[in-house]
């Protein structure tokens, strides 16, 4: 399986953008890029996926690198509520009936007010 | 609001004793999985469920059991718990299918101290 690589925490103000980054240099041509984040003491939820072209929703938006090597997720004003764990998860676009989800360690998110 | 939802937040259970853990999903959702969280280690699958009666290892099966007797219910089971069972076990469910864009969705967890 294609593995993800994200930096172990991160530090944001309140109200200013986040760029939380992974990266996924063996990534296939028929993985998606998913997003979760835990909030403390919380079930992981989702928050955005992509393939090629960027995303947009009412959480966050998804920037994917042209040759899909790294991906960055971006809170666009974070909140004291944005302060979570945000994995970065690849998944093959047919992976069986089931396809997992294989979590690694994530990115703690600080909010500072 | 779709919900899965767990039997227990927090559960005590001495070493031994057979545990049950039990999950609900309203979204009428095939998939269902059981994850354990320990820090340091993310999460790591259980066992999953593809339909009723069917399930499949998950990446550290031993030492738990599952059953899905119906589609909406996914229990895992402790036959006889060890102290290195002590973790949160969060439950998710998904619809059916082989596309890579399905969103998992999952319950607040319970948290399970084994004595």
């Amino acid at each position: 399986d294609a593995k993800t690589t994200q930096p172990n925490s991160m530090e944001s103000n309140e109200e200013e953008p986040v760029h939380l980054p992974c990266n996924h240099s063996t990534i296939s041509g028929t993985d998606y890029i998913h997003w979760y984040r835990q909030l403390p003491s919380q079930g992981p939820e989702y928050v955005i996926h992509g393939l090629t072209s960027n995303v947009n929703n009412r959480m966050a938006s998804l920037a994917i690198a042209e040759d899909r090597k790294s991906s960055t997720l971006i809170l666009h004003r974070a909140t004291l509520r944005d302060a979570a764990v945000y994995y970065c998860i690849l998944r093959a676009i047919y992976g069986g009936a089931t396809n997992k989800l294989i979590f690694g360690t994530g990115t703690l998110l600080a909010v500072q007010p | 609001d779709v919900k899965v939802t767990q039997s227990s937040r927090y559960l005590v259970k001495r070493t031994g004793e057979k545990v049950f853990l039990e999950c609900v999903q309203d979204m009428d959702h095939e998939n269902m999985f059981w994850y354990r969280q320990d820090p340091g280690l993310g999460l790591r699958l259980i066992y999953f469920s593809y339909d009723v009666k069917m399930k499949e290892k998950g990446d550290i099966p031993e030492g738990y059991s599952v059953s899905r007797e119906k589609k909406e219910r996914f229990s895992l089971i402790l036959e006889s718990a060890s102290t290195n069972q002590t973790s949160m076990y969060l439950c998710a469910s998904s619809p059916r299918g082989g596309r890579g864009d399905n969103e998992q969705f999952f319950g607040p967890g319970t948290r399970l101290t084994v004595l």
